[in-house]
């Protein structure tokens, strides 16, 4: 069955740094998603993008943040100046059109130290 | 309490035995999915249940919804050692495709 795959699993990066999560969606999805996890806390909405642009974003999701799928196939997140409170475990998720179930990658742990 | 609430935090039981846990939300849906993640891993997809549907049926798998109390439950049948995992609701509100509000979770432990 079709994976989204998201490179690395574990990045220790130091604050202030810019960091680039990676993610491959599954190859026939249009739409396509960051979710984080703070350890110990729910599953955080970040964006949502379609059409190569982004529909939706959280307001978490502030200037800090960027989204680019940069080819057919990658879709990453960029934080630019990473800061203490942004670690926590980055999830990947592509899908069909809106309301049916989301696909999810295994999520990349930031650590900022 | 906010949108998305499992309850209970934390459910222990022996195999061959059934787990029930409940979610509550606040806001209208669409839908209501439910998903399961392994320690350290990422969130399956179980089951989505749509808000004209009352129940659904999948495998082991048992959701109930109920609209007027926005409450949904996950049932499952005749636990194994492998449901051992942490199970989310994620409530997807009408009109906002797919930006997910997820509950805090319910840690289920199958013990042998």
């Amino acid at each position: 069955e079709p994976e989204v795959t998201q490179t690395p699993s574990h990045q220790v990066t130091q604050m202030g740094q810019e960091v680039i999560l990676r993610c491959v969606p599954i190859s026939n999805h249009l739409y396509f998603y960051w979710y984080r996890q703070i350890l110990g806390q729910k599953v955080e909405f970040l964006v949502s993008f379609y059409n190569n642009e982004i529909s939706e974003k959280s307001e978490i999701f502030d200037d800090q943040f960027s989204v680019e799928r940069p080819d057919g196939s990658n879709f990453t997140l960029k934080i630019r100046s990473t800061k203490l409170e942004d670690s926590a475990m980055y999830f990947c998720a592509s899908g069909p059109p809106p309301g049916s179930p989301l696909h999810f990658g295994n999520g990349t742990r930031l650590t900022v130290t | 309490s906010q949108q998305g609430e499992e309850d209970p935090q934390a459910l222990s039981i022996q195999e061959g035995e059934n787990a029930t846990m409940n979610c509550s939300y606040k806001t209208s849906i669409n839908n209501l999915q439910w998903y399961r993640q392994n320690s350290g891993r990422g969130l399956v997809h179980l089951i989505l249940i749509r808000s004209n549907e009352r129940e659904k049926h999948s495998g082991r798998l048992r959701v109930t919804l109920d609209t007027s109390k926005k409450s949904s439950s996950l049932l499952i049948t005749a636990s194994r050692a492998a449901d051992t995992a942490s199970y989310f609701c994620a409530t997807d509100p009408q009109a906002a495709g797919n930006k997910l509000t997820f509950g805090g979770g319910t840690r289920v432990l199958v013990k042998p």
